[in-house]
């Protein structure tokens, strides 16, 4: 596409449910991001996809959160059993090969967990 | 460690005056350095690079960036603020491991 897709734009869910954070990155790019932005907290780097593969989970900040790609294109946030903390702009961001400085950035998902 | 330092939460200019946002990394060499600034409920916009070369970069919307590297620093200005430029703005540093590492970021209102 165009640019980088993420959705829902905005998400409000209930502490204890699942939710599913979707990123479509732009045509192409076979690398992959995902960061945080919580309120006066920056961007906190999540998960980091090179093509299917995720070689680096660290920013991870539990085992309640988890990441796919598939077909080296969609990728999926999972965060299960939600906690308040985790109300945040879910970034995703996208560029060609291992080019970390070239990043072009979707959107964000608003998640409001009540 | 890398890190990204950016010391300023909030910052409140007058129309027409001038802005300056302070941004400092810790690393052993020179990284490569970005600003970003995001508008209300946009998403993340590139205003300026810096790899190499000429320490003075200008980017769009009328904003420049000086590297000094016995500082560590890379200082975002623009001469003359518009009520649109009222954002959030990152400054960002690449240090070679593939995933750009973010400041904190500075809030900026512009008042009339």
């Amino acid at each position: 596409g165009a640019g980088v897709s993420q959705s829902p734009s905005n998400k409000v869910t209930e502490k204890g449910k699942d939710v599913e954070l979707r990123c479509d990155p732009i045509s192409g790019h076979t690398a992959l991001y995902w960061y945080r932005q919580s309120l006066g907290q920056g961007l906190e780097f999540l998960i980091y996809f090179q093509g299917n593969s995720a070689p680096d989970k660290s920013g991870l900040p539990s085992d309640r959160f988890s990441a796919e790609r598939t077909g080296g294109s969609v990728s999926t946030l999972t965060i299960q059993r939600t906690q308040q903390e985790d109300s945040a702009v879910y970034l995703c961001a996208s560029s060609l090969g291992r080019q970390g400085e070239k990043l072009f950035f979707g959107s964000g998902t608003q998640l409001s967990v009540l | 460690a890398q890190s990204v330092t950016q010391p300023d939460i909030h910052i409140t200019v007058s129309e027409g005056a001038s802005l300056e946002l302070r941004c400092n990394y810790s690393y052993g060499a020179t990284p490569y350095l970005f600003w970003y600034v995001q508008s209300p409920g946009q998403g993340l916009q590139l205003l300026l690079k810096y790899f190499s070369g000429d320490t003075l970069v200008q980017g769009i919307k009328g904003f420049e960036a000086e590297f000094k590297r016995s500082q560590s620093s890379f200082n975002l200005r623009k001469p003359s603020v518009h009520w649109s430029d009222a954002a959030e703005y990152f400054c960002a540093c690449y240090f070679f491991d593939y995933k750009l590492s973010f400041g904190a970021g500075t809030t900026v209102t512009v008042r009339a």
